[in-house]
Formats: C-alpha cells, sequence, structure tokens
C-alpha cells in the first residue's frame, strides 16, 4: 500500500523567509504531482516531476523529486503572503494504470509580515 | 473551455434524504475520481473510474454510489444521508497513463454538502 506522508502539516513563516516542504513516499514511483489549494477554493496543479532528479521552478517555488529517497521537496524562497495556502503531494504508482494518485495529507502554510 | 464542472456547489440535506452530485469534463479524459475532504484528512477517495462503464471503489466508499453512463459525467450518489457525510466533495478528471502520458489531475470548483 502506498503511503505518503508531508511534513510539517502546518507552517507560518515570516515573509521573505526560505523554507522546505518535504513529501516522503513509502514505494517505488517516478510520477508526482504538486497542487496548491487557497482557502474555500479547488485544487490547482503547481507541477509535474516525471523522473529522478526532475526540478521544476515557477516563481518562488522550486520543487525536485529524489525517486531513490522516496522524497520531494517544496522550497519556498523569500516567502510573500500571496504563497499563503495549502500545498498537497500527490504520488502516482509507477506506471500500473489504473491506480489511482495518492495524496499527502497537506501542509497549510500561512505567510505573516 | 470549461474544465470540470461540478453542480450543486451547496446543498443541505437532512438525515437519510437522498441526492446526486454530477461532474462534468471536456477534456475527453479517459479517468474521472470523487474526493471528499474533511479538516485535517486531506482528500480521500470514495470512487473513481477508468472508463465509460467502469467504477471502483476507493478508500472510502460505504455510503456512496457512483454511475459513469457517459464518459464525460461521473454521478456521485448518496443513498441516505448522514451528517457523516457532510464535507466539501471534489470531483476530477485525468488521462490514462498510456503512452507517454501522466496522470495530472484537473479539480472542479467542489460541492459543500451539510447533513443535518
Amino acid at each position: 500500500e502506498l503511503k505518503v506522508e508531508q511534513n510539517p502539516l502546518f507552517l507560518s513563516m515570516q515573509e521573505g523567509k526560505n523554507y522546505t516542504i518535504y513529501c516522503n513516499y513509502s514505494t517505488t514511483s517516478d510520477r508526482l504531482y504538486w497542487y496548491r489549494q487557497d482557502p474555500g477554493k479547488s485544487l490547482e496543479s503547481l507541477f509535474v516531476l516525471l523522473s529522478n532528479g526532475a526540478v521544476k521552478q515557477e516563481g518562488r517555488l522550486m520543487a525536485s523529486l529524489d525517486t531513490k529517497a522516496r522524497l520531494s521537496t517544496l522550497h519556498i524562497t523569500a516567502a510573500v503572503h500571496d504563497l499563503s495556502a495549502t500545498y498537497f503531494c500527490a504520488v502516482e504508482l509507477g506506471n500500473s494504470g489504473n491506480t489511482p494518485l495518492v495524496f499527502g495529507k497537506g501542509t497549510r502554510l500561512s505567510v505573516i509580515a | 473551455n470549461a474544465g470540470v464542472t461540478q453542480t450543486p456547489k451547496f446543498r443541505v440535506l437532512k438525515t437519510g434524504q437522498s441526492m446526486t452530485l454530477l461532474c462534468a469534463q471536456d477534456m475527453n479524459h479517459e479517468y474521472m475520481y470523487w474526493y471528499r475532504q474533511d479538516p485535517g484528512m486531506g482528500l480521500r477517495l470514495i470512487h473513481y473510474s477508468v472508463g465509460e462503464g467502469t467504477t471502483a471503489k476507493g478508500e472510502v466508499p460505504d455510503g456512496y454510489n457512483v454511475s459513469r453512463l457517459k464518459k464525460q459525467n461521473f454521478l456521485l450518489g448518496l443513498e441516505s444521508a448522514a451528517p457523516s457525510q457532510t464535507s466539501v466533495y471534489f470531483c476530477a478528471s485525468s488521462y490514462s497513463s498510456a503512452g507517454l502520458r501522466f496522470r495530472e489531475l484537473f479539480f472542479g470548483e467542489g460541492s459543500r454538502l451539510t447533513v443535518l
């Protein structure tokens, strides 16, 4: 059974600071997804990581994937208030075809002045 | 491009009543999913479908039924609503993993259901 764990689950950080959210998963996979959810809103796709060593960046967010360590990170650089949201990682179980993605519980990020 | 559309967006039910949530997607995706989201629980998969006419159970299927009679629609039914089913329900769709495609999910806006 694939398990996905995110940490921390809650994160309060000051504007301008850097921080990293971690996503660990329990079985082999080379496809990982990051989503963002604003309060009361739906989830939107941030990054799709498709291979070991993949790195994607957009603005102040950078995601990476280490399939050997079964770990993905979402790094926040010089946080701003607009980044306040809940971030989810989701893992695809290999290329088995029909198995749904497994989501982590989410990391609620609050950026304060 | 509408993407994934859920109806209704809000609904209040009394215990024991039944209702159906409708999800429609216009991206020609093979896969469709119903999740529920509760505080501190993340997203939990209720049922999913890998193609027209097929459905499968997810993590928390009890008390729900689904149907996928058309590729673009995925219905979630509550036969006899209970207060424990108060939640926000999200529908999502994706391509299959066939070939070079990957299973990025596209979500609807959510349906907030309250059962009294």
